[in-house]
């Protein structure tokens, strides 16, 4: 396993459009999260899963802002209606131990809404 | 509401110069803290996980340490590779797995 990968790397997509990212975590973690990260800013959660479940959602997440994992495998993230406040990197990561959270981070879908 | 901020935003230093960074935190009962590197363009990259006051871990030129209101980060020797973003993050006991990061302290060691 090399690790949690992440795709696209970078998409540009106009105001109003719909996008869609993917991550493929670490095979054997049950856990998966989603941030968003800003120019000077560490990463701000969004969500995450816990197998398939999603356990918490950020009260700062608009309606327009959608996650999926299928099967508590790959996670999709859905931004519909896109905004230039949106441009940021997504950032994806998984866990897995037994009491023991160390995230493993993939490396980041980069968007720029024009 | 769980809160974490790092000092100081940057820091430069001489090659060899050791230093510390600080993390604060407010949380409800902490479930863990946690050191990551960050370089640029690149996902963080784990370091330390520290679970309760007291508790102290190293690796290399790093040492992390924990207090009930605070860790730090000493940085032993530095060398122009340790340059980065190096970020702190906590979960809380009553928030699942929820995770907060600061907002980082920007490390440049000069040679």
């Amino acid at each position: 396993d090399t690790g949690v990968s992440q795709d696209p790397r970078h998409k540009i997509t106009k105001r109003g459009q719909n996008v869609t990212f993917r991550c493929d975590p670490i095979s054997e973690h049950n856990r998966l999260y989603w941030y968003r990260q800003t120019l000077g800013q560490g990463p701000e959660f969004l969500t995450y899963f816990q197998n398939e479940a999603q356990l918490e959602k950020s009260r700062l997440l608009s309606d327009r802002f959608s996650a999926e994992r299928p099967k508590g495998s790959f996670s999709t993230l859905e931004i519909q209606r896109t905004e230039q406040g949106d441009s940021a990197m997504y950032l994806c990561a998984s866990s897995g131990g037994q009491g023991s959270d160390e995230q493993y981070f993939g490396p980041g879908t980069r968007l720029t809404v024009t | 509401e769980d809160q974490v901020t790092q000092s100081p935003e940057a820091l430069r230093l001489q090659e060899g110069e050791s230093s510390s960074l600080n993390c604060s935190y407010t949380v409800s009962g902490l479930r863990g803290l946690f050191w990551y590197r960050q370089d640029p363009g690149k996902g963080p990259e784990f370091l330390f996980t520290l679970y309760s006051a007291g508790e102290e871990k190293e690796k290399e030129r790093l040492k992390a340490t924990l207090t009930k209101k605070e860790s730090f980060l000493h940085i032993t020797a530095p060398k122009p590779e340790d340059s980065a973003t190096y970020l702190c993050a906590v979960q809380a006991l009553t928030g699942g797995f929820k995770t907060i990061f600061g907002a980082g302290t920007r490390l440049f060691v000069k040679a």
